[in-house]
């Protein structure tokens, strides 16, 4: 199996402009997770998806995010306006179904916004 | 609400020697599940090992194997015959068994490697 994939790895972008982060999770595993890592906060969830429906979206910081499952391969984390403060790395996370203890997560994209 | 705390922010180990992480939660609840997960420098995430709070067994996997006691609420790593490919940050994460999705992360160790 391919793994988790996130697309970009790396993405610097100006504040003010949009950025938008891509995941295709393991075939198979019906919930999407996105988190949000820091130094300061550490790991955070942003959003939970099932069977593409979002769930919880409670950990998404502002109106600037929004997160979109069109199907069960391919998913979205937008930011609109970016800024600096939004500088962190943004993983994608996959499991099994809704009972499933193992989450598996893609490697990640490294935002930068100057 | 449940917290995890990781009280070594760093540790250090010689090549082929044991170490033990440290990791301790708190929860009112009975039902649980516990995990560690490595952080290399690639960034991914990687599970290293789960324990189900039900299981009296300590997990075990390969040279990775966790000391669980769940009266103490304590849930440590022990990597032996450590690897140059073990330094990594190491999370302890909790998940109760009533949320299907909510991991509870603590701050993690970071594990430095001595050749």
């Amino acid at each position: 199996d391919a793994g988790v994939i996130q697309s970009p790895r790396h993405e610097v972008t100006e504040m003010g402009q949009e950025v938008t982060l891509r995941c295709k999770p393991i075939s198979g595993h019906n919930s999407l997770f996105w988190y949000r890592q820091t130094m300061m906060r550490g790991l955070e969830l942003l959003i939970y998806f099932n069977n593409n429906v979002p769930i919880d979206d409670s950990g998404m910081p502002e109106d600037r995010f929004s997160a979109k499952m069109p199907n069960a391969s391919f998913s979205t984390l937008k930011i609109q306006p970016s800024e600096p403060r939004d500088s962190a790395v943004y993983f994608c996370a996959s499991s099994l179904g809704a009972y499933s203890y193992e989450q598996y997560f893609g490697p990640g994209t490294r935002l930068t916004v100057t | 609400a449940q917290t995890v705390t990781q009280s070594q922010p760093e540790m250090s180990v010689q090549e082929a020697e044991t170490v033990t992480l440290s990791c301790t939660y708190d929860t009112s609840e009975s039902d649980y599940y516990l995990f560690w997960y490595k952080q290399p420098p690639s960034r991914q995430m990687i599970l290293v090992i789960r324990q189900e709070a039900y299981k009296q067994q300590n997990a075990t996997e390969n040279r990775f194997s966790v000391n669980f006691q769940k009266a103490a609420k304590s849930f440590s790593l022990k990597i032996s015959d450590s690897q140059l490919g073990d330094a990594a940050m190491y999370f302890c994460a909790y998940r109760s068994a009533k949320s299907n999705y909510q991991l509870i992360w603590g701050a993690g160790t970071k594990l430095i490697i001595k050749p």
